[in-house]
């Protein structure tokens, strides 16, 4: 069966940092791309970092460009994400997600983790 | 950046409705379109991919169709458990967008 799990999020002054992580097990983790993508209170789904199986592509969404960072470990079978200069509007629920590669959909997600950016 | 529209926002119905949503591209993505389902406090789940494929272990009042720029999510007979948001998604390029979502709820 196919599990994500993430873990990380909490409470977090503006201008701080936070790291998450999913731990992914029942499937082939190193074969797949990973993203996350966020929901914040009350609002829809936003796209926010893929990386690819390998590593060598990665893509950020311009809201974060420069400020977080998505890695992975194939290895320990978990995914990343290094979010840094966090600002009130990254508030929300970050879900990892599985990427089907020939279609490009979400197929797999984890049940999230709320981060809140709060003085 | 593919922007994603969906229409309604909203919609009441009853148990045994027949529903249909709407989601348009605003450029031609060919088939890579993809339906979630979301319940209050769970995570999205994949429903339909690729415009019209169903998803292993969907019910089968769910289908979608189109292609290009507009497409269709329909529930053949609403059930209580289908009462939800509905997100449409562009997986054509990235960054991968989402529409806003239509809600669905109890008439």
């Amino acid at each position: 069966e196919v599990q994500l799990v993430e873990s990380g999020g909490g409470l977090v002054k503006p201008g701080g940092s936070l790291r998450l992580s999913c731990a992914a097990s029942g499937f082939t983790f190193s074969s797949y791309s990973m993203n996350w993508v966020r929901q914040a209170p009350g609002k829809g789904l936003e796209w926010v970092s893929s990386i690819s199986s390998s590593s060598s592509y990665i893509y950020y969404a311009d809201s974060v460009k420069g400020r977080f960072t998505i890695s992975r470990d194939n290895a320990k079978n978990s995914l990343y994400l290094q979010m840094n200069s966090l600002r009130a509007e990254d508030t929300a629920v970050y879900y990892c997600a599985r990427v089907f590669e020939l279609e490009g959909m979400f197929d797999y997600w984890g049940q999230g983790t709320l981060v809140t950016v709060s003085s | 950046d593919i922007q994603m529209t969906q229409s309604p926002s909203s919609l009441s119905a009853s148990v045994g409705d027949r529903v249909t949503i709407t989601c348009r591209a605003s450029q031609s993505i060919s088939s890579y379109l993809n339906w979630y389902q979301q319940k209050p406090g769970k995570a999205p789940k994949l429903l339909i991919y690729a415009a019209s494929s169903l998803q292993s272990g969907v019910p089968s009042r769910f289908s979608g169709s189109g292609s290009g720029t507009d497409f269709t999510l329909t529930i053949s007979s609403l059930q209580p458990e289908d009462f939800a948001t509905y997100y449409c998604q562009q997986s054509y390029s990235t960054p991968p967008t989402f529409g806003p979502g239509t809600k669905v709820d109890i008439k």
